[in-house]
C-alpha cells in the first residue's frame, strides 16, 4: 500500500527552527509537495521537490532523498504565525497526489 | 498568480436539500480540477477529479449520484451536494492545476463549510 508519514505534533519556540519529517512509501514518484494549512482555512502551497537536494524559499526549505523516501520542511526564525499544520504529499507513478495526515505545529512564545 | 476561489465560502442549509459550491480559477484556465473534502482535525480525502468537458473521475467510496461534478469550462467545476444529510456536513475544498507554471502543483480555493441541520 501507499503510505505517507509525519509526526502528529511538534512544538517550538518563537525564534528557533523546526524540522518536520516525512517518510513515504509510494507506487513510484514524481515529486513531494509541502503545504501550510492553518485551522479552519485550505492549504497553501510551500515547496516542491522532485530531485534530491535542498531547496531554500526564505524561512523554509525543504529537502529530499528520493532513494530514502524521505523529506523534511525547515522552518527558520519561528514567528507565531507558523503555529498551523504542515501537510506533506507524494505524487505517485499515476501522478496520484497521496496526502499525509499532517503535523501540527504549535509555537510557543 | 495561480488564485483559485470558491463561493460560497459557508452554507447552512436543511437536510434533503441540495447545495451547489462553485470552484473557480480566476487567472488560469485549469484542464484539471480536484474536490477534496476534509473532516476536523482530519487530512484532506479526495473526493473527485474534473477535467474539463468530460466526467469526473470519483474516488472509491465516494457517491457519483450524491455529489454531482460538473466541469463545463476551463475556469469553473461546480460541486453539488444533493440530498444533503447531516453527515455530509464538513470542509469543502476545491484546487487547480495550472498547466502553464507547470503541471504537477495545485492551487486551492479557500474553502467551503458545509453545515446540513
Amino acid at each position: 500500500g501507499q503510505n505517507i508519514d509525519q509526526p502528529t505534533e511538534m512544538t517550538a519556540t518563537e525564534g528557533a527552527i523546526v524540522q518536520i519529517n516525512c517518510t513515504y512509501q509510494t507506487s513510484g514518484f514524481n515529486g513531494l509537495f509541502w503545504y501550510q494549512q492553518h485551522a479552519g482555512e485550505a492549504p497553501t502551497f510551500l515547496s516542491y521537490n522532485v530531485l534530491d537536494g535542498l531547496e531554500e524559499k526564505g524561512r523554509f526549505s525543504s529537502f529530499l532523498s528520493r532513494s530514502k523516501g524521505y523529506s523534511y520542511l525547515l522552518l527558520k526564525e519561528l514567528q507565531m504565525k507558523d503555529s498551523a499544520s504542515y501537510l506533506c504529499a507524494v505524487t505517485d507513478s499515476n501522478y496520484q497526489l497521496i496526502w499525509g495526515a499532517g503535523t501540527k505545529l504549535i509555537i510557543k512564545p | 498568480g495561480a488564485v483559485v476561489s470558491q463561493h460560497p465560502s459557508w452554507v447552512i442549509c436543511k437536510s434533503g436539500t441540495s447545495v451547489k459550491i462553485e470552484c473557480r480559477s480566476l487567472d488560469f484556465q485549469a484542464t484539471t480540477m480536484f474536490w477534496y473534502r476534509q473532516f476536523p482535525k482530519q487530512s484532506l480525502m479526495l473526493m473527485a477529479t474534473s477535467n474539463e468537458g468530460s466526467k469526473a473521475t470519483y474516488e472509491q467510496g465516494v457517491e457519483k449520484d450524491k455529489f454531482l461534478i460538473n466541469h463545463a469550462s476551463l475556469t469553473l467545476s461546480t460541486l453539488t451536494v444533493t440530498s444533503a444529510h447531516p453527515e455530509d456536513s464538513s470542509f469543502y475544498i476545491c484546487s487547480a492545476r495550472d498547466p502553464q507554471r507547470d503541471s504537477d502543483t495545485q492551487y486551492f480555493g479557500p474553502g467551503t463549510r458545509l453545515t446540513v441541520l
